[in-house]
């Protein structure tokens, strides 16, 4: 089965600095990359997805990255407000297969 | 409905107890997910459904977990003489179709059920 690391496994950051965290996924089929964020006590949410067919998305100040020969995908959030901090968590999922998700990354943004 | 509905939204029960928690997905979709949250934590996977059948359950911790779902729509998720460590945040997800412009299933989460064991 499918297998996702998430690196670091906590980020602080400076107010207006960027951020970026790693993961890594072990089963070639995978196809979907989404990334959801997690406010303390809420739900996860997404925040942007790319698929397998796509190098680079942006939405904003947010961007994902996705190396398919390396089988790893990155978040990047550029200049970074307080609002921003939360856990992040990545996923790789394909067509009828569940979604596996990483360990989560909690970020702080130092004002 | 447009989302992921559960209930209950909290619940306090006494170590031993039985609990049930409900999962109303989004209208439509036939995939459901099942994952745990305990405090400070990632999100554990617990099960999978596609339509009434459960092709992934390998993630249910014990034989005191259980799961079912009928008539396509409204799961269950039953967890027998609750232990202390049974206490965490059970959150439902189901893929609502064509949100992403990648034109994948997105995965919606439910609020959760916050889940104490005494």
């Amino acid at each position: 089965g499918e297998n996702v690391e998430q690196h670091p496994s906590t980020l602080s950051v400076q107010e207006g600095d960027s951020a970026v965290i790693k993961c890594t996924y072990s089963d070639s089929a995978s196809n979907y990359f989404p990334w959801y964020k997690q406010e303390l006590g809420k739900r996860p949410q997404l925040i942007i997805d790319i698929r397998s067919n796509v190098g680079e998305k942006k939405d904003q100040r947010i961007a994902v990255t996705l190396n398919k020969t390396a089988k790893h995908f990155s978040l990047h959030i550029t200049e970074t407000q307080p609002e921003d901090s939360a856990v992040y968590f990545c996923a790789a999922s394909y067509p009828g297969n569940q979604f596996y998700f990483g360990t989560g990354t909690s970020l702080t943004v130092i004002p | 409905g447009a989302g992921v509905s559960q209930s209950p939204s909290n619940k306090v029960t006494e170590k031993g107890k039985d609990v049930e928690l409900r999962c109303d997905p989004i209208s439509g979709h036939t995939a459901l997910y099942w994952y745990r949250q305990s405090l400070g934590q990632g999100l554990e996977f617990l099960i999978y459904f596609q339509g009434n059948s459960a092709p992934d359950k390998s993630g249910l911790p014990s034989d005191r977990f259980s799961a079912e779902r009928t008539g396509g729509s409204v799961s269950t998720l039953t967890i027998q003489r609750t232990q202390q460590e049974d206490s965490a945040v059970y959150l439902c997800a189901s893929p609502r179709l064509g949100q992403a412009t990648s034109g994948a299933n997105v995965l919606t989460f439910g609020a959760g059920s916050r889940l104490t064991v005494l």
